[in-house]
């Protein structure tokens, strides 16, 4: 079973709509947790932090559920430029290291 | 700044030859890794390092080496290539709190 698992997807979505992901995690000791995004053939960059009270940061949100060891992302209004795959990310505890999802890949069209 | 920088940013090599990617960061961070990202595989770590002269494992090792002389390089090498090499490969570095990892632009590989 792998650490982080992801929906691969694609959601194809018109512009405008909301969005939401989910991604689930293994490894109970897991402390801190991230949603990268990456454009096509280039370079992952960090989306958001998930705290367990909820981020914010204009259109997207993200969620962290412990006890059921799953974390969200909630894009509105979404736009074509929100077109990309979303990495769902752990970090264990003291750990120096980070465990990627395999990505969702969201397509907005007109 | 340049962040991150990897060099090249494709090759094709045959079975058997070797090469070295170079990954360098001018951003004073502590620790670099190197990933490989494959269709349905997501990215996983092969090696990295959490300072000059330090390596460490990471979840695919094999076939690989890397060195890490200068604190702003990190270099992986494949000292005999296998087709299932293929892949693009990142380098990244962060600060000590690792949660913001800077991402190289890839270094798309082909072993025939």
């Amino acid at each position: 079973r792998k650490e982080v698992e992801q929906d691969p997807g694609p959601f194809n979505v018109p512009e405008g709509a909301t969005v939401a992901f989910n991604c689930t995690y293994s490894n109970s000791a897991s402390q801190s947790f991230f949603w990268y995004r990456q454009d096509c053939r280039k370079e992952p960059k960090l989306l958001m932090s998930v705290y367990s009270s909820g981020n914010e940061d204009g259109r997207f949100t993200a969620q962290l559920n412990r006890a059921s060891q799953y974390i969200s992302l909630l894009i509105r209004d979404s736009k074509l430029s929100d077109s990309a795959t979303y990495l769902c990310v752990a970090l264990l505890g003291g750990g120096n290291k980070l465990t990627f999802g395999t990505g969702t890949q969201l397509k907005v069209e007109l | 700044n340049a962040g991150v920088t990897q060099t090249p940013k494709f090759r094709v090599l045959k079975t058997g030859q070797s090469m070295t990617l170079l990954c360098a960061q001018d951003m004073n961070h502590e620790y670099m890794y190197w990933y490989r990202q494959d269709p349905g595989m997501g990215l996983r770590l092969i090696h990295y390092s959490v300072g000059e002269g330090t390596t460490a494992k990471g979840e695919v090792p094999d076939g690989y080496n890397v060195s890490r002389l200068k604190k702003q390089n990190f270099l992986l090498g494949l000292e005999s290539a296998a087709p299932s090499q293929t892949s693009v490969y990142f380098c990244a570095s962060s600060g000590v709190l690792v949660d913001t990892q800077y991402f190289g632009p890839g270094t798309r590989l082909t072993v025939l």
